[in-house]
């Protein structure tokens, strides 16, 4: 069957710190991968994409790694700050599937000063 | 830009009730879709629809219609309401050919089932 699997268990990381959250997924072939923000009680907010032929991907403190053999997205944020305490999910778009995104569960980052 | 905006932000149903969740976007996006996001679930696709007049079923469409009259709207209804509804939904748009640009979603509505 299909999964995309993010941590569940909560990332508590120290401010300045870089933290690295991961999304694995099999028996998918995707050609982009997303990453989101989620605040609790508000919709994702779209941060990045990559393409299945990018192995890397930056912005600004944000960083995203894309291995299609592991099948596997590394989302890191370094010099991390409390203000990016929130949960981030990882979503899969298909070739041939349209706009269809699935997603992960997403993983809960805590940043303590 | 208002964006996407869901309404209402909350309801309470009784089972075997029937409503409509709003959705209505004013970024000329092509695509829209619903999800349904509970705990340890993730965010499941519902439905969606590449442009005006064209729907098709997602992940878990059964007990949810919805149709796309206009670009801007995309309503989700609620034929007979069950407990297992119970959620909160998310409508998001995107630029049909344009997918770096990611979705933008709605604030959600937390619908409760009783």
């Amino acid at each position: 069957s299909q999964k995309i699997e993010q941590n569940s268990e909560a990332l508590n990381i120290q401010e300045g710190k870089t933290a690295t959250l991961t999304c694995n997924y099999t028996n998918y072939s995707p050609a982009y991968l997303q990453w989101y923000r989620q605040d609790p009680g508000r919709g994702p907010v779209f941060l990045l994409l990559i393409r299945e032929n990018e192995k890397e991907k930056r912005k600004e403190r944000l960083k995203v790694t894309f291995d299609t053999t592991l099948k596997q997205s590394l989302f890191h944020i370094t010099a991390s700050q409390p203000a990016d305490s929130a949960t981030y999910l990882c979503a899969l778009l298909l070739t041939g599937g349209g706009n269809k995104l699935t997603f992960g569960t997403g993983t809960q980052l805590k940043v303590e000063l | 830009n208002a964006g996407v905006t869901q309404t209402p932000k909350f309801q309470v149903l009784k089972t075997g009730q029937s409503m409509t969740l709003q959705c209505a976007q004013d970024m000329n996006h092509e695509y829209m879709s619903w999800y349904r996001q509970d705990p340890g679930m993730g965010l499941r696709l519902i439905h969606y629809s590449v442009g005006a007049g064209i729907t098709d079923q997602g992940e878990v469409p059964n007990g949810y219609n919805v149709s796309r009259s206009t670009t801007e709207d995309f309503p989700l209804r609620l034929l007979s309401a069950a407990p297992s509804q119970t959620s909160v939904y998310f409508c998001a748009s995107s630029q049909r050919d344009r997918v770096k640009y990611g979705y933008t979603f709605g604030s959600g509505t937390r619908l409760t089932v009783v």
